[in-house]
């Protein structure tokens, strides 16, 4: 019954290391996204992708990359993981235009 | 990217105080005011979605006003419940997904 669906909730690896996070939703929405929640609890906004256009935040480093094999997926994959990548990241979608966002439960990452 | 200001920060209130948080945003390029409702350890929740200067939208004790000319939208709590306790979150749409504010923090005790 889950909106929007994202795995792992933890995630623990090394510096260097390559990782990707998941995300569903079965909402029937057109646009997702991806949030990173700073040590303040502040959202900020990595990417925003629907069938048609990929939009990314340009202060999002190149290491970071959405990957969305179809509409109710959008996958988040992070190469060369650096400590500073240690964060909450938060999956959403919305009905572009129409209706408040709905978000996932959250993957911590933390990098050692 | 909009620039999204809460205030206050943080506010404590007993329980049955009405109480009322702040934000405000760039008043030009609007398309769509958001406020949001996040408990500790859960997601956060929609609670209201703005679009029309002097709109006003209620959910059970909870009412959102909007002014677009002069950028600020207004969130009241009427008779604050523990259970209101939460992070309240504001966002304006700055054309491709929401920015967001960093949130009143509202502690109701008994």
């Amino acid at each position: 019954d889950t909106a929007v669906s994202q795995t792992p909730k933890y995630l623990v690896t090394q510096m260097g290391n390559d990782k990707s996070i998941k995300c569903e939703q079965n909402l029937g929405h057109d646009t997702m996204y991806w949030y990173k929640q700073d040590s303040k609890k502040f959202l900020k906004i990595m990417f925003s992708y629907n069938n048609k256009e990929l939009i990314i935040n340009e202060t999002v480093p190149n290491r970071f990359s959405p990957k969305s094999p179809d509409k109710a997926h959008l996958n988040l994959h992070i190469n060369s993981l650096e400590l500073g990548d240690s964060a909450v990241y938060f999956c959403a979608s919305s009905q572009q235009g129409v209706g408040g966002y709905t978000f996932g439960s959250g993957t911590r990452l933390t990098v050692v | 990217i909009l620039n999204v200001e809460q205030s206050p920060q943080s506010l404590h209130v007993q329980e049955g105080d009405s109480t009322n948080f702040t934000c405000s945003f760039p008043s030009s390029n609007f398309y769509a005011l958001h406020w949001y409702r996040w408990e500790t350890a859960k997601s956060p929740e929609a609670l209201f979605v703005m679009t029309l200067n002097g709109d006003e939208k209620k959910k059970g004790r909870i009412s959102a006003t909007l002014n677009t000319k002069e950028g600020y939208s207004y969130l009241y709590i009427k008779g604050s419940q523990p259970e209101d306790s939460a992070t309240y979150l504001c966002a304006s749409n700055s054309g491709y997904a929401l920015n967001f504010g960093k949130g009143t923090s509202l502690l109701v005790t008994p």
